[in-house]
């Protein structure tokens, strides 16, 4: 089976940067993935990692390390819209999604 | 940009009623997912269809759930006999290929 851990609340200050960890074990990886829920909406794709390493979109950083069954999601020049869930999620099987149980980030001014 | 519609928004119903609900996936995907989400909760997987036919279930989606594709259009969850504990965001989902999953909307299911 698959199982993510990561924190359940962060909350950082406008124009900062977060950082939100997902550790994971699985049976079979094919990568990392992170996606983004505001109150409400539907999970929205911010980044997958396949390898080791750093992937950078915009404000947006996503890190994977195999080894450590590890990554983390990095977020930058925080804004008020980036308050929302975070959830690290892995492919199983034909990709369904395992998703983490998410972390909830808080930007106050 | 194309994006994957659910209908309805929200749906309301007493137990042990029927529901169904509906999904237009983007035009050229390929695989086609349901999850839930109870309030509060974690996304959790439902069932991946591909190739006009099942690919994969979790363990909720037992034999009061079924999915069918009728066109080449609509991609539909049905409910046989709700419960209470089947209150929640339904997500439609859909990919071309690669890892990018595309999520619907929601549909708020509502079960009294």
């Amino acid at each position: 089976g698959q199982s993510l851990e990561q924190p359940s609340e962060v909350t950082a200050v406008e124009g900062a940067i977060v950082q939100i960890n997902c550790t994971y074990q699985t049976s079979g990886f094919y990568g990392l993935s992170w996606y983004q829920q505001h109150d409400g909406g539907a999970p929205t794709f911010l980044s997958y990692n396949a390898l080791d390493g750093l992937e950078e979109t915009g404000r947006f950083s996503s890190f994977l390390s195999r080894s450590d069954s590890y990554g983390y999601l990095l977020l930058q020049e925080l804004q008020m819209k980036d308050s929302a869930s975070y959830f690290c999620a892995v492919p199983s099987g034909n990709t369904p999604l395992v998703f983490g149980k998410g972390t909830r980030l808080s930007v106050i001014a | 940009e194309p994006e994957v519609t659910q209908t309805p928004s929200h749906q309301v119903t007493q137990m042990g009623q029927e529901v169904i609900l509906r999904c237009v996936p983007i035009s050229n995907h390929l695989y086609f997912y349901w999850y839930r989400q109870i309030l509060g909760q974690k996304v959790e997987f439902l069932v991946s269809f591909y190739n006009n036919e099942i690919s994969e279930k979790s363990e909720i989606f037992d034999d009061q759930f079924s999915v069918e594709r009728p066109d080449g259009s609509n991609f539909t969850l049905k409910i046989r006999s709700t419960k209470l504990e089947d209150s929640a965001m339904y997500f439609c989902a859909s990919k071309y290929e690669g890892e990018t999953q595309y999520f619907g909307p929601g549909t708020r299911l509502l079960v009294l």
